[in-house]
């Protein structure tokens, strides 16, 4: 069965501290690995997307990593900023040609404080 | 704005009663997604549409629940028959053919009483 975990469930971090989030997977064959940031109140917004073949990909302060070996991938964010707190969801998509290969982790809610 | 819109952005309704949920994806997108993100849950696919092809409703939960796409443009998701475990946010994305980037919605908070 397909599945994404995330770890952690919840974070609270004082603001400027760097954090990082995880997500293991089990989806196979693996096609790509998509982090997504949700306000609250809002919908998932795309922060970065990794193939097979990628280790890591930044936007700005987001620096995300994959090991497809270990079926891992991280979510790092470098001087956290009180408009970072939201939900962190990492999404695995599978390599087959239909629309709904997506699994869904159940997300990261970060909290950061001032 | 260009964005994807969503239509209640509330909605309370009583057990037993039809709901419609409305979706107006972005122009020029074909595909278009439907999801539930129950509270404290992760999103759980509904159903795709893709062009003219015919829907992949893999997803659906029960026969309560359809979805119609008209004009490969605005969807409506209908549950019939709310159940108060039909409670969550429904959340609607849409995409370029051929694209991975799903724009999502705000999503429609449906409580059922």
């Amino acid at each position: 069965k397909n599945q994404v975990e995330q770890s952690p469930q919840s974070l609270i971090i004082l603001e400027g501290k760097n954090c990082t989030l995880q997500c293991n997977y089990t989806v196979s064959p693996f096609s790509n690995l998509r982090w997504y940031k949700q306000d609250t109140g809002r919908g998932p917004v795309s922060l970065t997307i990794m193939t097979f073949s990628e280790n890591t990909k930044s936007n700005g302060r987001y620096t995300a990593t994959l090991d497809a070996d270990t079926k891992q991938s991280s979510l790092h964010i470098t001087a956290s900023q009180l408009s970072d707190s939201a939900s962190y969801i990492c999404v695995v998509r599978g390599r087959k040609n239909a629309g709904n290969m997506l699994t869904f982790g159940g997300g990261t809610r970060l909290m950061v404080k001032p | 704005g260009a964005g994807v819109s969503q239509s209640p952005s509330n909605k309370v309704t009583e057990k037993g009663k039809d709901v419609e949920l409305r979706c107006d994806p972005i122009s020029g997108h074909t595909a278009l997604y439907w999801y539930r993100q129950s509270l404290g849950q992760g999103l759980e696919f509904l159903i795709y549409f893709q062009g003219n092809s015919a829907p992949d409703k893999s997803g659906l939960p029960s026969d309560r629940f359809s979805a119609e796409r008209t004009g490969g443009s605005v969807s409506t998701l209908t549950i019939q028959r709310t159940q108060q475990e039909d409670s969550a946010v429904y959340l609607c994305a849409s995409s370029l053919p051929s694209r991975e980037t799903q724009y999502f919605g705000p999503g429609t908070r449906l409580l059922v009483l």
